[in-house]
């Protein structure tokens, strides 16, 4: 059983909807991420959240909005979305967060299910 | 792309048999990781080898490591259905922030 929690499973949307995708684990972990997957294809890196702050955004469209609330959870924000974003999105976290003055962690990565996204 | 290929992309064996599973990479890496995904879900961390590893075994997994040639291979033995599958591998960078995925090897175990 995984220990981040990822909801909706399924997602269905109209290109003008509205609406989020969320993420939480309650391990304590301090670096959270969202990753894309696309059929068949390997998991692509979105964000990085680190300390509840966004240290690494893959230059993702602005029509996908991520929020740190707090240390367990992380939202995933969509709006006018395009038929080309349906995919399956993984929410990701590591125990280390980076530090300003610089770390490193093994990059061990625990998953959530996924959300499943259909954009219409 | 700082992430290489893996091969085989996908592999058909029977139930019993030995799975191998390549993967390159182009940087240098502190250590790698193999990852499994049941279809559809979420990935499972299977197994981390540090660069300065030559090889690593977990159970029935079996893992190398050659930095010099920036290859790894994953080891299944005695597979059993259960094991169908994608298996990825993955190298952590910027601090082991910021981690790339292979292509994948999709395996599939007849019973």
């Amino acid at each position: 059983d995984t220990e981040v929690t990822q909801t909706p499973k399924h997602l269905v949307m109209g290109m003008t909807n509205k609406k989020s995708l969320k993420c939480e684990q309650h391990m304590g972990h301090r670096a959270m991420y969202w990753y894309k997957q696309k059929a068949k294809k390997p998991p692509e890196l979105m964000f990085v959240y680190s300390y509840e702050k966004l240290s690494i955004n893959e230059s993702v469209p602005s029509r996908f909005s991520p929020e740190c609330p707090n240390s367990s959870l992380l939202n995933l924000h969509l709006h006018a979305l395009q038929p080309e974003d349906s995919a399956l999105y993984l929410c990701a976290s590591s125990q280390e967060g980076l530090r300003t003055s610089g770390s490193s962690n093994t990059g061990e990565l625990f998953f959530g299910e996924g959300s499943r996204l259909t954009v219409l | 792309s700082q992430q290489g290929e893996e091969d085989p992309q996908a592999l058909s064996i029977q139930e019993g048999e030995n799975a191998t599973m390549n993967c390159s990479y182009k940087t240098s890496i502190n250590n790698l990781q193999w990852y499994r995904q049941n279809s559809g879900r979420g990935l499972v961390h299977l197994i981390l080898i540090r660069s300065n590893e030559r090889e690593k075994h977990s159970g029935r997994l079996r893992v190398t490591l050659d930095t010099s040639k920036k290859s790894s291979s994953l080891l299944i033995t005695a597979s059993r259905a259960a094991d169908t599958a994608s298996y990825f591998c993955a190298t952590p960078y910027t601090g082991g922030f910021k981690t790339i995925f292979g292509a994948g090897t999709r395996l599939f175990v007849k019973a």
